[in-house]
């Protein structure tokens, strides 16, 4: 079982809606979690990074977290199809000083005009 | 401020040649990282490169090397290719500023398809 699991999707949803796009883990060391976008021929970029369990809010972009259920989220409101894209989860533990990444396997959007 | 480079950005080669791939990273950011992302496993970290010295290393068989030059640039060399390495290999490089989490910045990456 891998550490971090994501649906890989596709996810096909119209111009203006909302998506919910989740990441489920195991280890319950990990403290930073982040959402990475990766359009295509293009390297990932970060979009949201939390700590602590709760919502973080970004313009039409939320984290969710909640570390008891070991179950992390982001929501994009009233979608465009610009946020076409593939969403990665990550999530860092310390190990030996060093912040261990490990990424989920990345939920591919796309947004209806 | 420049991104993350790579090159080249497209290679094709053949089971049992070797392959070396650069990475240019953010001015100011010592450390790079280096990745393989295939549809099927997602990004999986290879190795952590910080003023010259590896620091990390994942699960990668030892057919797959890197080194950092003085001037943060680091490169990637795979020997004796297999199908099964054919992947976009993506750099990233971090300021490290915090010494928790930075964030990573991404070059566009290296598609190496194995013939």
């Amino acid at each position: 079982q891998k550490e971090v699991e994501q649906d890989p999707g596709p996810l096909s949803v119209p111009e203006g809606a909302i998506v919910s796009l989740n990441c489920t883990y195991s280890n319950s060391a990990f403290q930073y979690f982040m959402w990475y976008r990766q359009y295509s021929r293009k390297g990932p970029e970060l979009l949201m990074y939390t700590y602590s369990s709760g919502n973080k809010e970004d313009g039409r972009f939320t984290a969710q977290v909640d570390k008891s259920s070991k179950y992390i989220s982001l929501f994009i409101r009233d979608s465009q199809p610009s946020d076409s894209a593939t969403y990665l989860c990550a999530m860092t533990l310390n190990s030996g000083g060093y912040q261990k990444v490990t990424f989920g396997t990345g939920t591919k959007l796309q947004v209806i005009p | 401020k420049a991104g993350v480079t790579q090159t080249p950005r497209y290679l094709i080669k053949t089971r049992g040649q070797q392959v070396t791939l650069s990475c240019s990273p953010i001015s100011g950011h010592r450390s790079v990282s280096w990745y393989q992302q295939t549809p099927g496993q997602g990004l999986q970290f290879l190795f952590e490169y910080f003023s010259e010295t590896q620091r990390n290393k994942g699960n990668f068989p030892g057919r797959f090397s890197g080194r950092q030059f003085s001037n943060s640039r680091s490169e990637m060399n795979v020997s004796t290719l297999e199908l099964g390495d054919s992947a976009l290999y993506l750099c990233a490089s971090s300021p490290l500023t915090s010494g928790v989490a930075d964030e990573q910045f991404f070059g566009p990456g290296t598609r190496l398809t194995v013939l």
